[in-house]
């Protein structure tokens, strides 16, 4: 059975660090590109970013608004997929999932989801 | 970057009804589409993939229709468990974007 598991949030000040993990398991996570997905409270969900992958280089992707600031990676013998975020501002409170990609016609979509773990950007 | 129009914002409708949901995007995406539904504190669970391909497990009364700029969800018979947010997604080129949602409320 495929699971993703996040992990890793919290609260933080503005201007602080964060790294959030997600745990993969029941499929070869370096076989999919993984995406990381945020939803701030009562809004819609916006795409932060994507690693590619491990055939693809594990070649990213970001979002405008978090580029320069937020960094993924991976780690193939734990299976898992990492957000580092720096510079941290109050916009980026949010629920922030990982989600894996399958490929269908030249295009990857997101069909699995983790539960989402919540960050707070407050003083 | 390319924007995701969904009309209706809101949606009342009543068990049984027949409803559809528009996805317009600002530039052709080809067939790049996906339909999301999501329920509160769940994450999104993908519905449709490329525009009109519904994904395992997912019940026959939902299907997708549309390429280039217009898309459409459709709900044949609605149940009580499909009353939701629904998100249109295009995947066509960077940034991912995603439409602002359509709420789903029983009438």
């Amino acid at each position: 059975e495929v699971q993703l598991v996040e992990s890793g949030g919290g609260l933080v000040q503005p201007g602080g660090s964060l790294r959030l993990s997600c745990a993969a398991s029941g499929f070869t996570s370096s076989d999919h590109h993984m995406d990381w997905v945020r939803q701030a409270p009562g809004k819609g969900p916006e795409w932060v970013g994507r690693s590619r992958n491990k055939a693809n280089s594990y070649t990213t992707e970001y979002a405008a608004s978090v580029k320069g600031r937020f960094t993924i990676s991976r780690d193939d013998s734990k299976n898992s997929l990492y957000l580092q975020m720096n510079s941290l501002k109050t916009e980026d409170t949010a629920v922030y999932y990982c989600a894996r990609l399958s490929l269908h016609s030249s295009r990857s979509y997101p069909n699995y989801w983790g539960q989402g773990t919540l960050v707070t950007v407050s003083s | 970057d390319i924007q995701l129009t969904q009309s209706p914002s809101f949606l009342s409708a009543s068990v049984g009804d027949r409803v559809t949901i528009t996805c317009r995007a600002s530039q052709g995406i080809s067939s790049y589409l996906a339909w999301y539904q999501q329920k509160p504190g769940k994450a999104p669970n993908l519905l449709i993939y490329a525009a009109s391909t519904l994904q395992s497990g997912v019940p026959s009364r939902f299907s997708g229709s549309g390429s280039g700029t217009e898309f459409t969800l459709t709900i044949s018979s609605l149940q009580p468990e499909d009353f939701a947010t629904y998100y249109c997604q295009q995947l066509n080129s960077y940034p991912i974007t995603f439409g602002q949602g359509t709420r789903l409320e029983i009438k």
